[in-house]
């Protein structure tokens, strides 16, 4: 089955630990996406990639890495989270970057 | 700036009924826009999309109409079903790029029994 995987889906941390949110998707995608989503505020892209080793930052960066060595894999990457990161976060994909996204089922983090 | 915005945040209908969810867009330069589908404890879903070059575009049971010169789109569900709760993003980008991609906050649509 085709699709965007994210994992954990629920994660809770304390704020300056480092983790990282995992994405992995099966269907030879060459455009990924990191979006938030914050009541009121709607979907915001925090960073992409267009390809291996080519990616760029979102409306949304501060405070986030990636990374994008293998075509099938987008880690987001929080070096020392604190609680305004405190958000739902989806991964996303499309075949060349101009096509409709498809989404995982999100990660719902909680920094305390 | 620019922005996308919906009119409603939340509407509801009678089961069998027809929906329609309306969004504004005020960047005249876009010139794709898309309709996603976000279900409890799920990621938005693709619905249907449509671009600046057509007033309206059909799928099955759903229809998005785009009015350019009121900058105004909307999405039709016709004989709503109760798998139809949910909350509905319209997005708009420039060129149907996807880094451009500018989502709106969602109108959550509820169906009555």
């Amino acid at each position: 089955e085709a699709q965007v995987t994210q994992n954990p889906r629920y994660l809770i941390t304390v704020t300056g630990k480092k983790l990282t949110v995992t994405c992995s998707q099966n269907m030879n995608h060459e455009y990924m996406s990191w979006y938030r989503q914050d009541p009121g505020l709607g979907l915001r892209q925090i960073y992409y990639s267009m390809n291996v080793e080519a990616t760029d930052k979102g409306d949304v960066p501060e405070g986030y890495k990636v990374s994008r060595k293998e075509k099938r894999n987008f880690p987001l990457i929080l070096e020392s989270p604190s609680p305004n990161q405190t958000s739902l976060y989806f991964c996303a994909s499309s075949l060349t970057g101009v096509e409709p996204l498809h989404f995982g089922n999100g990660t719902r983090l909680t920094v305390t | 700036g620019e922005s996308v915005g919906l009119h409603l945040p939340t509407l509801s209908v009678q089961e069998g009924d027809n929906s329609i969810i309306n969004c504004a867009y005020s960047n005249s330069a876009s010139d794709y826009f898309i309709w996603y589908k976000q279900e409890s404890g799920k990621g938005p879903q693709f619905i249907i999309d449509i671009r600046s070059n057509m007033d309206k575009r059909q799928g099955q049971r759903v229809t998005v109409l785009l009015n350019k010169t009121v900058k105004h789109l909307s999405l039709q569900i016709a004989a709503t079903q109760p798998g139809d709760s949910a909350v509905y993003f319209c997005a708009e980008t420039r060129s149907g790029s996807a880094r451009q991609l500018t989502f709106g906050s969602g109108t959550q649509l509820t169906v009555l029994p």
